[in-house]
């Protein structure tokens, strides 16, 4: 079993829908859960990071941490063509020791159809 | 601008030869990084650094070198050892005891003909 499990998709969408992303995991001793966005043919960049179980927004994405169920998911409101990319979920075991203990999902690629 | 610069971003290489791709860094990290990404497999740890002359095996070194003998840079060798050798190939950076925040390049993809 993969520490990290993500829905690869491909996730088509149409211009101004709301788009769920989510991953679960299986080790409940991650930590820190991120959420990286992906361009083709592009290095991933940040897009969010959380700490604890609840939501944490910043503009038209939410990320949502459930410790309990093992799950987090990644919410796009309004989505745009600008938000086609692929999206990786990330989590690392304890934080302060470096990114050789960052686990990453599979990615889930989107495509929002104007 | 502060970042990470890959080169070549496109190599394409013979089966039995070595090839080595470029990282550089001016964003003053410690830790530097190599993951090979491929279709349907996700990120996977190649080496890594904390140090200037320190580094660590990934979870699939096999057939990779690597040196760190400045901060700022971070090469990658692919040698023939290597047996699927063709990916896109992703270096990053973070700050030492960082919560995992990395800062990627934008990637070589090597394809071996």
């Amino acid at each position: 079993q993969k520490e990290v499990e993500q829905d690869p998709g491909p996730l088509s969408v149409p211009e101004g829908a709301i788009v769920s992303l989510n991953c679960t995991y299986s080790n409940s001793a991650f930590q820190y859960f991120m959420w990286y966005r992906q361009y083709s043919r592009k290095g991933p960049e940040l897009l969010m990071y959380t700490y604890s179980s609840g939501n944490k927004e910043d503009g038209r994405f939410t990320a949502q941490v459930d410790k309990s169920s093992k799950y987090i998911s990644l919410f796009i409101r309004d989505s745009q063509p600008s938000d086609s990319a692929t999206y990786l979920c990330a989590m690392i075991l304890r934080p302060g020791t470096g990114a050789n203990n960052l686990f990453f999902g599979t990615g889930t690629r989107l495509t929002v159809i104007p | 601008d502060g970042g990470i610069t890959q080169s070549p971003k496109y190599l394409f290489r013979k089966e039995g030869q070595n090839v080595t791709l470029s990282c550089e860094q001016n964003l003053n990290h410690d830790a530097m990084y190599w993951y090979r990404q491929d279709p349907g497999q996700g990120l996977r740890l190649i080496y890594y650094s904390q140090i200037v002359n320190d580094f660590q095996k990934g979870d699939i070194a096999e057939g990779y070198s690597v040196s760190r003998e400045k901060k700022e840079s971070f090469p990658l060798t692919v040698t023939s050892a290597q047996k699927n050798p063709t990916a896109f190939y992703l270096c990053a950076s973070t700050l030492q005891g960082n919560t995992g925040e990395l800062f990627f390049g934008e990637g070589s993809r090597l394809t071996v003909l």
